[in-house]
C-alpha cells in the first residue's frame, strides 16, 4: 500500500460535461474525506465518509456534486454540469479515526474546466 | 463560525535565522489545531498538533486560547524547511477541517 490514490491526476473538460473522480484510501482507513483546492487558498472541506456512510457535507457541495463510498473502501466524486469555478485541484484524505486521527493526503485532481 | 487566518503569505528567511509562521483562528469552543506542510511536489502532510505536544523536525507551536493563536516556530530555519505550511482547525463536533490560505516560507542560504 504506498498511500492515498487518486484518479485521474488531470482531467481537462468542456463546461457542461460532467466529471468522475476516484479515490482509493490507506486500505485500513475507515475515514475519508474530499477537499477542494483554489490557486491561493488552503483546502477546502467539501464532505467526509465513515466507512460507507456520508456523515458531514459542507454548504460549498452544491446538489452538482455528489459523492460515494458503496462499499467503505473507494470513494468517488462527480460533479455534474462542470462550470469555469469548478476548476480547482480536489484531494481526498483517508485516516484511522480514533484519538490520532491523522489524514494522509493523495496527491490531489487537477481540473480544468474549459 | 469557523475560520483561520495566516497573516503572511510568503515569508523569507535566511538559513539559521529563527522563523515563526503565524496562525490565528476563530471558533467559539475548544478546537483541534494542526499544521500540515507541504514541500515541493510533494503531498500534503501533518506536521504537528497542538494536543501532541511534541517538536517536529525542529518546530514547535503553542496553542495560545487568550489569543487564538497557534502560531509555528523554529530556532534555527534550515533549507529543506522551505514548504508551503497550512494552519488547520477542526472544531469539536465533527471532521470539518478549515485550512488557512497558506504561507509559503523560503530559507535562503
Amino acid at each position: 500500500d504506498t498511500g492515498v490514490s487518486q484518479d485521474p491526476r488531470h482531467k481537462i473538460t468542456k463546461r457542461g460535461q460532467n466529471v468522475t473522480f476516484r479515490c482509493d484510501p490507506i486500505s485500513e482507513h475507515n475515514r475519508l474525506y474530499w477537499y477542494r483546492q483554489t490557486l491561493g487558498q488552503g483546502p477546502e472541506f467539501l464532505t467526509y465518509f465513515q466507512n460507507e456512510a456520508q456523515l458531514e457535507k459542507s454548504r460549498l457541495l452544491s446538489d452538482r456534486f455528489s459523492a460515494e463510498r458503496p462499499k467503505g473502501s473507494f470513494s468517488t466524486l462527480e460533479i455534474q454540469r462542470t462550470e469555469q469555478g469548478d476548476s480547482a485541484m480536489y484531494l481526498c484524505a483517508s485516516s484511522l479515526g480514533g484519538i490520532e486521527n491523522e489524514q494522509f493526503f493523495g496527491p490531489g485532481t487537477r481540473l480544468t474546466v474549459l | 463560525a469557523q475560520r483561520v487566518t495566516q497573516p503572511e503569505k510568503l515569508l523569507s528567511v535566511f538559513k539559521g535565522a529563527p522563523v515563526e509562521l503565524k496562525c490565528n483562528y476563530s471558533y467559539s469552543g475548544s478546537p483541534e489545531l494542526f499544521w500540515y506542510v507541504q514541500y515541493s511536489r510533494q503531498r500534503l502532510q501533518l506536521l504537528l498538533r497542538h494536543i501532541s505536544r511534541e517538536s517536529i523536525k525542529g518546530f514547535t507551536a503553542d496553542l495560545n486560547k487568550g489569543e487564538t493563536s497557534f502560531h509555528l516556530k523554529k530556532p534555527f530555519a534550515q533549507e529543506e524547511d522551505s514548504a508551503m505550511y497550512y494552519c488547520a482547525l477542526r472544531g469539536n463536533y465533527g471532521q470539518n477541517f478549515v485550512f488557512g490560505p497558506g504561507t509559503r516560507l523560503s530559507v535562503l542560504p
